[in-house]
């Protein structure tokens, strides 16, 4: 079946500008996570969707950055005012029931943003 | 704080050597352990993962980790290496009863056929 989709895949911006990316989790997940990529780091937790709950936002890094789930399924992470800092690769994940003990993450194929 | 420490950022072998990449992290409380893997070109995937039971796990193509509760580490070991083993390998934790992943940074490894 189809796996996690992101798009754009590559994105390149000026600082200032405001950028959309987009995520379409696995058909019947419940839960799609957001991660940061920077070169040469790890991923870093930005934002966690799990059904009709309120979203957990604790790892976003400023106010900037907002996401949004519409219908429990697509999801779009929104950089405003971007800055270079923000040059990374986002990577968008779903599961099913996290709360499952079999659950796993499904990786997109991230959407690579520069800031010049 | 919660943190995974993964020693090697790269790691350079011949084909059919043997492979240990170590993983430390610390958290609070009861944990689930992951390795990850993204090959060349593609998405980031599931390579194992620990939840209970017997603290030696194996995953696919080879690959096998232990879980050390005592040393806080989950390192990951293949007898022999393929040069089809080139790629990224991520270390995560989360919390049991949570869904927060914290992951290492990575360690890159290239095999020489």
């Amino acid at each position: 079946g189809a796996g996690v989709s992101q798009s754009p895949s590559n994105k390149v911006t000026e600082k200032g500008k405001d950028v959309e990316l987009r995520c379409d989790p696995i058909s019947g997940h419940t839960a799609l996570y957001w991660y940061r990529q920077s070169l040469g780091q790890g991923l870093e937790f930005l934002i966690y969707f799990q059904g009709n709950s309120a979203p957990d936002k604790s790892g976003l890094p400023s106010d900037r950055f907002s996401a949004e789930r519409t219908g429990g399924s697509v999801s779009t992470l929104t950089i405003q005012r971007t800055q270079q800092e923000d040059s990374a690769v986002y990577l968008c994940a779903s599961s099913y029931e996290p709360r499952d003990i079999q659950e796993t993450q499904y990786f997109g194929p991230g959407t690579r943003l520069l800031v010049l | 704080a919660q943190s995974v420490s993964q020693h090697n950022h790269h790691v350079i072998l011949s084909e059919a050597a043997s492979l240990e990449l170590g993983c430390n992290y610390s958290y609070g409380g009861t944990v689930n352990l992951f390795w990850y893997v993204q090959y060349p070109g593609q998405h980031l995937q599931l390579l194992l993962k620990y939840f209970s039971g017997d603290p030696l796990v194996k995953g696919i193509k080879g690959f096998e980790a232990e879980f050390i509760k005592s040393k806080f580490s989950f390192n990951l070991r293949k007898p022999s290496v393929q040069w089809s083993d080139t790629a990224e390998y991520f270390c995560a934790v989360r919390g049991t009863g949570g869904f927060k992943t914290i992951f290492g940074a990575g360690t890159r490894l290239f095999v020489k056929a």
